[in-house]
């Protein structure tokens, strides 16, 4: 059983798309995210979510919009894509505020072209 | 503002070495969670350890072991007797009791036989 899971596991496309990656957690936890990590490696998030509403959206470009159905999931929305967001994408989620360690999904590697 | 430096960007030791990866963090709040999480080469974001601003002990976990001193901002991890299998990246991260990780750069740790 994933505890979280994202789709797809990689995503390959032409600049200017528009793409979807999809998240679900099956942990009954009330707060996800999403996480960018660039090809050097850093880790940042971009935005949290707490029992479907929005808490942090890190300075992140109108072109991405997260959506969540449910406190269970999680999408993030694409538009325009751009060279500069290729990148590997992170779902996570945990038990209440950002204080409680991290379930992080397997991540999906989004190429652009 | 909050932030976690890993000065270590590359470690490569010899099966069976100790091997100390440092992390040094900035926050002006009083309470605050410290995180270590492990990346393989696989991909996934495995987390190791939580420790909150008011606890200063030590811990051991196996080969795993960890050094928080305020005093000096760090919060040390070091792995004894390292395997092959430790080969991976590390990132140390912090957070007050918001919604965001900070992570450090991470310290790509190589052990070969």
């Amino acid at each position: 059983d994933t505890a979280v899971s994202q789709t797809p596991k990689y995503l390959v496309t032409q600049m200017g798309n528009d793409k979807s990656i999809k998240c679900e957690q099956n942990l009954g936890h009330d707060t996800m995210y999403w996480y960018k990590q660039d090809s050097k490696k850093f880790l940042k998030i971009m935005f949290s979510y707490n029992n479907k509403e929005l808490i942090i959206n890190e300075t992140v470009p109108n072109r991405f919009s997260p959506k969540s159905p449910d406190k269970a999931h999680l999408n993030l929305h694409i538009n325009s894509l751009e060279l500069g967001d290729s990148a590997v994408y992170f779902c996570a989620s945990s038990f209440g505020t950002g204080q409680e360690k991290l379930f992080f999904g397997s991540g999906t590697q989004l190429s652009v072209l | 503002a909050q932030k976690v430096t890993q000065a270590q960007t590359e470690i490569s030791v010899v099966e069976k070495e100790d091997v100390t990866l440092d992390c040094v963090y900035e926050t002006r709040d009083t309470t605050y969670y410290l995180f270590w999480y492990k990346q393989p080469p696989s991909g996934e974001l495995v987390f190791l350890i939580r420790r909150n601003s008011f606890d200063e002990q030590n811990e051991i976990s196996g080969r795993y072991s960890w050094n928080f001193q305020k005093s000096t901002s760090s919060f040390n991890f070091t792995i004894t007797a390292s395997q092959v299998v430790d080969s991976a990246v590390y990132f140390c991260a912090l957070t007050n009791s918001g919604y965001a990780l900070n992570f450090g750069r991470g310290t790509s740790l190589l052990v070969t036989p």
